[in-house]
């Protein structure tokens, strides 16, 4: 059962453009990070969010937990080809016999070409 | 230093056979975890590991076994592969759990023919 749901699947920007990625669940997570994977590699955390409503800046990346916190977007400002990968959300789910472990979605496949 | 290291980096079984993925790592966490990572499906827990000599199962375990004999290292073993086994295996590791970020290899990309 995948906890996390990610959408778009896939998402191809020209460089330049804004993009945003949402992580969105049913379930309430005490905690949430972003990963981001390139081709070969394993995921490198991003960010972490514990607060809800809380709002994260990392340079171009905007990252924001619900209020709720069952769901959590990632806003690039100006993509650059740079920003390329597979970016994936995690959640711990620290209200149940899963705490602890994280729960990961299915990824967001992000291409900016030049 | 190396961080987290996963050797080896390929293999191609045939359906049967056995083998062991070794994990190390090198920052002293107590914490290590296997996944394994399938398109479509993100990254999902086969088992896990909360300090040296003890290990517990996560959301996909049937079919591997797991041994943390030492801090530094976490064993994978598949007694038996499987086709539905073909997959690529990271293991990572954390100084703790829930917020605590998870420090991942550079992966293992098995096939089982």
């Amino acid at each position: 059962t995948q906890l996390l749901e990610q959408s778009p699947q896939f998402l191809s920007i020209q460089e330049g453009e804004n993009l945003t990625v949402y992580c969105n669940s049913s379930s309430v997570f005490s905690s949430l990070q972003w990963y981001r994977q390139e081709p070969g590699e394993g995921p490198v955390l991003l960010v972490t969010v514990v607060t809800g409503g809380e709002v994260k800046k990392l340079k171009r990346l905007t990252f924001q937990f619900g209020d709720a916190r069952k769901d959590s977007s990632l806003h690039i400002t100006a993509a650059q080809p740079g920003d390329t990968g597979l970016y994936l959300c995690a959640g711990d789910n620290g209200y149940s016999d899963s705490w602890g472990k994280l729960q990961f979605g299915a990824g967001t496949q992000v291409v900016v070409t030049p | 230093n190396a961080g987290v290291t996963q050797t080896p980096k390929f293999r191609v079984l045939k359906t049967g056979q056995s083998m062991t993925l070794l994990c190390a790592q090198d920052m002293n966490h107590e914490y290590m975890y296997w996944y394994r990572q399938d398109p479509g499906m993100g990254l999902r827990l086969i088992h896990y590991s909360v300090g040296e000599g003890t290990t517990a199962k996560g959301e996909v375990p049937d079919g591997y076994n797991v041994s943390r004999l030492k801090k530094q290292n976490f064993l994978l073993g598949l007694e038996s592969a499987a086709p539905s086994q073909t997959s690529v295996y990271f293991c990572a590791s954390s100084p703790g759990q829930g917020f605590y970020e998870q420090y991942f290899g550079p992966g293992t990309r098995l096939t089982v023919t």
